[in-house]
């Protein structure tokens, strides 16, 4: 069963704390792209990675980290600098060829206490 | 810098009801445009994908259109159903933003019976 999984669904984070969530894909895709959703912002890129152990920033990476060591997986780190994270973050994948669409997962929804 | 914009924000109908939903964007040269479906809390889901050499699209009871020149596209739904109630998002890939799509900010679309 194809398809893109993020995990956890819920993330509970103390002010100060790093947390990671998991981006994984079983589709093949070369590119993979983390999305922060605010309500009534609509969505925005944080970063995106076009190949393995490649990756660019996107319009509101501060405060953000990212890896590819591997092509099904692109985690992405909240680091304590980024100073607004509440949020609902998704993740995307695509062949990475012109016109190709993105896929994108369930989502993840963190909250700071 | 690309825009999207999409009005109007929030629109109610009765069940049956065909409706048009809009997109209009600043910047013509794109590779595609997508329109997707998003459900409360829940990740997106492609409905249909326009490449810039395409005028429209058809899948179901959607048509969407692309009209590159004035910069718009609608999202047509035909005989409204309540299961129809989300939020649509329109999508640009344009061709100096890299890989990454830029988002409107959505229409919520609400369907009574």
């Amino acid at each position: 069963d194809g398809g893109i999984t993020q995990s956890p669904k819920y993330l509970f984070r103390k002010e100060g704390q790093n947390v990671t969530l998991s981006c994984e894909q079983n589709l093949n895709h070369d590119a993979m792209y983390w999305y922060r959703q605010d309500p009534g912002q609509g969505l925005r890129l944080i970063y995106y990675s076009q190949i393995v152990n490649d990756f660019q920033k996107g319009d509101i990476a501060e405060g953000y980290s990212v890896s590819r060591e591997k092509k099904e997986s692109f985690p992405l780190t909240v680091t304590s600098a980024q100073k607004n994270p509440t949020a609902f973050y998704l993740c995307a994948s695509s062949m990475d060829r012109e016109g190709d669409t993105q896929y994108f997962g369930p989502g993840t929804r963190l909250t700071v206490l | 810098k690309q825009e999207v914009t999409q009005i109007p924000a929030a629109l109610s109908v009765p069940e049956g009801e065909n409706l048009v939903l809009n997109c209009s964007f600043t910047d013509s040269a794109i590779y595609n445009l997508q329109w997707f479906r998003q459900d409360p809390g829940k990740g997106l889901t492609s409905l249909l994908l326009i490449q810039s050499s395409q005028r429209e699209q058809t899948s179901g009871r959607l048509n969407a259109s692309l009209d590159k020149s004035s910069g718009r596209s609608t999202l047509y739904i035909a005989a409204s159903q309540p299961g129809d109630s989300a939020t649509y998002l329109c999508a640009l890939l344009f061709l100096q933003a890299g890989t990454a799509l830029i988002f409107g900010k959505g229409t919520t679309l609400s369907v009574s019976s």
